[in-house]
């Protein structure tokens, strides 16, 4: 069965800063997609970037971007000029593919210290 | 756009009560999700409809049922609520017509206490 994991908690970034939440996931699949959602406080769940693993590039969005490393099932999402916006819970996820069910890591909560 | 609404937002019932959560989306989205999330442990897969007329279990089913109304609609019902049922549940849809490729669209959540 595929799975996600999301090995930090908790983590904390001082304004302006970058930072770096790691994913690992374990999947048989030879494509499959990858999210990160943000999660602020008011609950709601919020798409912040994706990547196709058949694509060698990875996806940028804005301050946000993407470290896939395939061969190592890693997929981290850098945070470059963080502001305090991005306090919220992050979550990483991947769909197996061919199927409808969306697999979510536990999440890591960071803060931005003014 | 309102994209998915799930009602209510909050809700407070008593051990062994039973209620609905309601859960509409104006996306024609095919696919569709009801994900609980507790401390520590993310989200986690209820139950799903896969298309309109299908349902079927997720990773933690027991306790819930699910009725996929029609593709608009998809709502959870908690036949005798127990307190292991508090948490925050989120209703969600995807619509990508590959499987899998879609990102999934969620509802702002219904905070559920048992007590």
């Amino acid at each position: 069965a595929q799975t996600v994991t999301q090995s930090q908690p908790e983590m904390s970034v001082q304004e302006a800063e970058t930072v770096t939440l790691s994913c690992t996931y374990d999947t048989s699949e030879s494509n499959y997609y990858l999210f990160w959602y943000k999660q602020p406080p008011s609950r709601q769940m919020i798409l912040v970037i994706r990547q196709e693993a058949y694509k060698q590039q990875n996806a940028t969005e804005n301050r946000f971007s993407v470290n896939f490393q395939k061969a190592a099932k890693s997929f981290s999402l850098k945070i470059s000029d963080s502001q305090l916006g991005d306090t919220a819970m992050y979550f990483c996820a991947s769909p197996p593919s061919g199927t409808y069910k969306y697999i979510f890591g536990t999440g890591t909560r960071l803060k931005v210290l003014a | 756009n309102a994209g998915v609404t799930q009602t209510p937002k909050f809700q407070v019932l008593k051990t062994g009560q039973s209620m609905t959560l309601q859960c509409a989306q104006d996306m024609n989205h095919n696919s569709m999700y009801w994900y609980r999330q507790d401390p520590g442990m993310g989200l986690r897969l209820i139950y799903y409809s896969a298309s309109e007329g299908t349902t079927d279990k997720g990773e933690v089913p027991n306790g819930y049922n699910v009725s996929r109304l029609n593709k608009r609609e998809f709502s959870l019902r908690l036949e005798s609520a127990a307190p292991s049922q508090t948490s925050v549940y989120f209703c969600a849809s995807s619509g990508h017509r590959d499987r899998g490729r879609g990102e999934a669209f969620f509802g702002q959540g219904t905070r559920l206490t048992v007590v």
